[in-house]
């Protein structure tokens, strides 16, 4: 099957600093790739789509200049959180869309613990 | 407006059946999807529904009604390692996934 990769799995930074979280897509190319964000024991939340070649497309609520995503390539989507603050600790996850199938099913990376001290 | 509702929480029994029940309401219908989420971890894809009817996948099985706006996920013999949170998403007419907050379903021994 299809298989993203997320990467890295955990990160504890100091407030202040920037972290960039990396997804690709293996077997695959992901014309679009999507970021969530999720809460303790709360459904994920669509942080913004991610188109290769253009920007990214920000949810209602989420600062595009402090969530910045790059979707260079058809295999690879970053998201770089900058300043981080300890509000913005949380699992983010990202997942793409295998375009060769037709169901259109998301296949998801496994996910990034950032912990902001 | 676009919502998606399914319980909160079930509590089920070793090699028993449950049925997690899925409504939605969405802008135009692409589809129902249900993910599998265990703890710390990013969901799994379990099934897609975009015709009447119920799939049948193994032990899980999941059904569609697009006029009722009803969609269930049922799973049979059930084992320790279901427990998990079941996320149900509906996909709209721009095939963005609408998300229900998933339900923790909890199996006793």
């Amino acid at each position: 099957g299809a298989v993203v990769s997320q990467h890295p799995s955990r990160v504890i930074c100091k407030s202040g600093t920037s972290v960039k979280i990396e997804c690709r897509s293996l077997d695959f190319q992901a014309t679009t790739m999507f970021w969530y964000r999720q809460f303790p024991k709360k459904s994920l939340m669509l942080m913004a789509t991610s188109n290769e070649g253009s920007k990214a497309t920000y949810e209602q609520g989420v600062e595009k200049d402090k969530f910045l995503i790059n979707h260079a390539s058809l295999t690879l989507s970053t998201l770089t959180v900058t300043s981080a603050h300890p509000e913005d600790s949380s699992f983010y996850i990202c997942s793409a869309r295998d375009g060769g199938r037709e169901t259109g099913e998301l296949f998801f990376g496994e996910g990034s613990r950032l912990t902001v001290l | 407006g676009q919502n998606i509702d399914q319980p909160t929480e079930m509590t089920a029994t070793e090699g028993a059946i449950v049925q997690i029940n899925c409504t939605y309401q969405t802008s135009g219908f692409n589809g129902l999807f249900w993910y599998q989420q265990h703890a710390g971890e990013a969901p799994t894809f379990l099934s897609y529904n975009v015709l009447d009817g119920l799939e049948e996948k193994g032990r899980f099985s999941s059904f569609l009604s697009r006029s009722k706006g009803y969609s269930y996920l049922l799973l049979k013999e059930l084992q320790m390692k279901d427990s998990a949170s079941y996320l149900c998403a509906a996909s709209d007419s721009n095939y963005q996934l609408i998300w229900g907050a998933g339900t923790k379903l909890i199996i006793k021994p």
